[in-house]
């Protein structure tokens, strides 16, 4: 069974940095494109970051430069490095698995149940 | 970067009803790459629809996609009370991917 488990998130100031982990379970993370898709309180989803099956990572613009996604496969776990936080950033950040072929790649059938980051001084 | 327009932006229907959520693309979807999410209050979205048209695995056949370029739909033939939720249409095409503002399903 497929399982992602998100940690790490909390109340952190402006300016200050967080790393959020996604622990998974049933499947192997380096053979699959992960992603992180955030939502701020009340609103509708944004996607934020990817990493390919290959190691290639790709990040919204919204948080390029200051994000930075990558995985430790010994821990089957997909992390984000969240830097230079701002209130903008307080969101729900869901750990999502996607389809299996490239161009699936942005397609996400399985979700963790997510992990709360916000951001005030 | 490939702008989702969603209509409504709240659709109220009682059981048994038929509702219809609209889906608009700011340019045409490639390779009609669109999905469909369904989301409850404090869940975690759930894939409904594929590829524009497909079920996804143990997806109800009362929840149905259509569409192709610019415009999609998603209808759900009979509500049911575990129907009522947020839908989310998102194009996965052309990256960065993008969603819709959502789509709110609530009781009349």
């Amino acid at each position: 069974e497929v399982q992602l488990v998100e940690t790490g998130g909390g109340l952190i100031q402006p300016g200050g940095s967080l790393r959020l982990s996604c622990a998974a379970s049933g499947f192997t993370v380096s053979s699959r494109y992960m992603n992180w898709v955030r939502q701020a309180p009340g609103k509708g989803l944004e996607w934020v970051s990817i990493i390919y099956s290959g190691g290639y990572t790709s990040h919204a613009d919204s948080v390029k430069g200051r994000f930075t996604i990558s995985r430790d496969s010994s821990k089957n776990t997909v992390y984000l490095q969240m830097n230079s936080l701002r209130a903008e950033d307080t969101a729900v950040y869901y750990c999502a698995r996607a389809g299996e072929a490239l161009a699936a790649a942005g397609l996400f059938n399985y979700w963790g149940q997510g992990t709360l980051v916000t951001v005030s001084s | 970067e490939i702008v989702l327009t969603q209509s409504p932006g709240t659709l109220s229907l009682s059981p048994g009803e038929r509702g219809t959520l609209s889906c608009r693309a700011s340019q045409s979807v490639s390779s009609s790459n669109l999905a469909w999410y369904q989301q409850k209050p404090g869940q975690a979205p759930r894939l409904l629809i594929y590829g524009a048209s497909s079920r996804a695995t143990g997806i109800p056949d009362r929840f149905s996609g259509s569409g192709s370029g610019t415009d999609f739909t998603l209808t759900i033939s009979r509500l049911e009370p575990e129907d009522f939720a947020v839908y989310y249409c998102q194009q996965y095409g052309s990256s960065s991917w993008t969603f819709g503002q959502g789509t709110k399903v609530d009781i009349k």
